[in-house]
């Protein structure tokens, strides 16, 4: 069964602290994506990777970063973390071209910044 | 990016009715897809829809893909309990050659079933 899996299902971060969010996935996908949701909102997409080493800013970038090292791998940096960053954190994973299926998401962490 | 207008936000409704959600979008899909998400839990695909005027159906759930491209419905029929959660449509661009072909979500509609 393919799978994305996220390290975390909950974390509770103090405020300023460097917080890193990981996802692995297990199906040689080619893309990887970081999404926020919070109530009312959907999904917002924070940040993708297309291809290791290479990242491209999504609709709301600011206040993390990341990083791809291995093409299984895509990890969410809050560089500083904030009260206004809590909220379910979603990572997904495709891949490109005919018979593409969409996306598969990991189970998600909610992160609360205290 | 642009999301795509779904409705209703949602839904409150008895065990047994039959359900129905629409997203709209001013620009051509080439691909409609529909997610479940549970709570606690990340979204799961439901149906996916490759060509315009396309019927699917998986159990009680069927999915439309519009005729102009530019919708989708989705129908539950006889509810139970286990489908409360989060529905999401999903719309795939055409790939324009290089880089993910991304996904723009709805902002999904919240069925809460009652007893």
């Amino acid at each position: 069964d393919v799978k994305v899996t996220q390290s975390s299902r909950y974390l509770v971060k103090r405020t300023g602290e460097k917080v890193f969010l990981e996802c692995v996935q297990d199906m040689d996908h080619e893309n990887m994506f970081w999404y926020r949701q919070d109530p009312g909102l959907g999904l917002r997409l924070i940040y993708f990777s297309y291809d290791v080493k290479m990242k491209e800013k999504g609709d709301i970038p600011e206040g993390y970063s990341v990083s791809r090292e291995k093409k299984e791998r895509f990890s969410l940096i809050l560089e500083s973390a904030s009260t206004n960053q809590t909220s379910m954190y979603l990572c997904a994973s495709s891949f490109t071209g005919k018979g593409s299926y969409g996306y598969t998401f990991g189970s998600g962490t909610r992160l609360t910044v205290v | 990016g642009q999301q795509l207008n779904q409705s209703p936000q949602s839904m409150f409704i008895q065990e047994g009715e039959d359900v129905s959600m629409n997203c709209t979008s001013s620009s051509i899909f080439n691909t409609w897809l529909w997610y479940k998400q549970d709570p606690g839990e990340g979204p799961v695909l439901l149906i996916a829809l490759y060509k315009a005027g396309e019927l699917t159906s998986n159990g009680r759930l069927t999915a439309q893909f519009g005729i102009t491209r530019k919708d989708s419905f989705l129908n539950i029929s006889a509810s139970i309990p286990s489908d409360v959660g989060i529905y999401f449509c999903a719309g795939q661009h055409p790939p324009s050659g290089g880089g993910a072909d991304g996904l723009t979500f709805g902002k999904g509609t919240h069925l809460i079933i009652q007893p």
